[in-house]
């Protein structure tokens, strides 16, 4: 039972552009998103996250949505670097510490 | 580096043999979670584990998988008669609570069985 989907699963931009990457969820009870950044042969890092009382939050480049009527939200990077070429995974929890994972998108900034 | 610790990082084992994967956590953390990651898939939640407990074990396989985070020394991650399907990435990751936040991720065991 897939929760958490990532309906692209790759993406390749322009450096200097905007990255968009989207995250769709299907449980109501989520009320607390991640997003997770993937470099090959290492662990997850975390990048940005949104509780479901905000609708937006900002950290440098980064950019978080939650659309929550519509159960959407996205990840916006400006400008894009090529140093953020990686898997990207959206995640979700109920309030407590299991996280559900997208199957992730790979972000290719081209140069 | 005081980041979560795995090892090892790649581990071969053919068909029947056991897997023995360790992790150790951040420094000052308490909350110990395994997630595996199959080919093309994303993580999935395997067990939550606090020191000497195992608090939520609902994404383990019943048969074959255990865990433990013993008083002293590392979690273990064990599986049993290892079958052609455990290949994956598993990644621990600890955080210093319980609750909803962000987890610290190890860089993983790519277990492979032959």
């Amino acid at each position: 039972d897939q929760q958490v989907k990532q309906n692209s699963p790759s993406l390749s931009v322009q450096e200097g552009r905007i990255s968009i990457l989207n995250c769709d969820y299907t449980n109501s009870m989520f009320d607390y998103f991640l997003w997770y950044k993937k470099y090959p042969a290492e662990g997850p890092t975390f990048l940005i996250s949104i509780s479901s009382i905000k609708d937006k939050n900002e950290d440098g480049r980064f950019t978080v949505f939650l659309n929550k009527s519509a159960k959407h939200l996205s990840l916006h990077i400006v400008p894009s670097q090529p140093g953020d070429s990686a898997v990207y995974f959206c995640a979700a929890s109920a309030n407590d510490y299991k996280l559900s994972f997208g199957a992730g998108t790979t972000v290719t900034v081209r140069a | 580096n005081a980041g979560v610790m795995q090892n090892p990082r790649h581990l071969v084992r053919r068909r029947g043999q056991e897997a023995r994967l360790r992790c150790s956590p951040m420094k000052g953390h308490s909350h110990v979670y395994w997630y595996r990651q199959l080919p093309e898939e994303g993580l999935k939640f395997m067990v939550y584990l606090q020191k000497e407990n195992i608090i939520d074990e609902s994404g383990m396989p019943k048969e074959r998988f255990s865990a433990e985070f013993p008083k002293e020394g590392p979690s273990i991650l064990r599986i049993q008669q290892v079958v052609r399907g455990d290949s994956a990435a598993y990644f621990c990751a600890s955080s210093p609570g319980s609750g909803a936040g962000e987890l610290f991720f190890g860089e993983g065991s790519r277990l492979t069985v032959l």
